[in-house]
């Protein structure tokens, strides 16, 4: 079993809709989740990250973890044509070791 | 300027060459990854380094070494390219200090290896 399942899409929607990104994960000893961004030709950059469960808002992004399912979602509201990237769930045990998601590619279409 | 910069950007290789790319940091971290990145498998952790005199092998490091000259260096090698190496590579940093599980890429190496 993978240590991280995420939908690589691709996902479309317009501009302006809320978009909900998801992952699933099977250690149960992960307790940190980040979200990182991935724009093409480049590299990854942190867009935020949670400790434990809970809910954490920055801006129009929303992360959310539920550790009873092992379930991570990252929300954006009011999505935008920058918005346009491949999302990577990145949960971590000790924040020494990072296991990355496959990703999942957003196109916000003007 | 760029924290973290590798070079070359992109290579063209051939079988059985060798071949290393190189990372260099300002941020002043401590720890320092390289990662390789293939469609549909995501980014994989081939060698670690928590400090100067501290390497560790990855989830991906047959084929590959690496050397940490520096605090600020750390090289990756390809002692015999092969096809299969054919990948986007990333080198990243961390900061063991703040606590905080944040890694910091640079813009990547295209190798290709005909």
């Amino acid at each position: 079993q993978k240590e991280v399942e995420q939908d690589p899409g691709p996902l479309s929607v317009p501009e302006g809709a809320i978009v909900s990104l998801n992952c699933t994960y099977s250690n149960s000893a992960f307790q940190y989740f980040m979200w990182y961004r991935q724009y093409s030709r480049k590299g990854p950059e942190l867009l935020m990250y949670t400790y434990s469960s809970g809910n954490k808002e920055d801006g129009r992004f929303t992360a959310q973890v539920d550790k009873s399912s092992k379930y991570i979602s990252l929300f954006i509201r009011d999505s935008q044509p920058s918005d346009s990237a491949t999302y990577l769930c990145v949960p971590s045990n000790t924040g020494n070791q990072f296991y990355f998601g496959t990703g999942t590619s957003l196109t916000v279409i003007p | 300027d760029a924290d973290v910069t590798q070079t070359p950007r992109n290579r063209i290789t051939k079988t059985g060459k060798r071949i290393m790319l190189e990372c260099s940091q300002t941020k002043g971290h401590d720890r320092m990854y390289w990662y390789r990145q293939d469609p549909g498998l995501g980014l994989r952790l081939i060698y670690y380094s928590f400090d100067v005199k501290d390497i560790n092998k990855g989830e991906i490091s047959d084929g590959y070494s690496v050397s940490r000259q520096a605090q600020a260096k750390f090289s990756l090698s390809l002692e015999s390219a092969i096809p299969n190496q054919t990948a986007l590579y990333f080198c990243a940093t961390s900061d063991s200090g703040t606590g905080a599980p944040e890694q910091y890429f640079g813009p990547g190496t295209r190798l290709t290896v005909t």
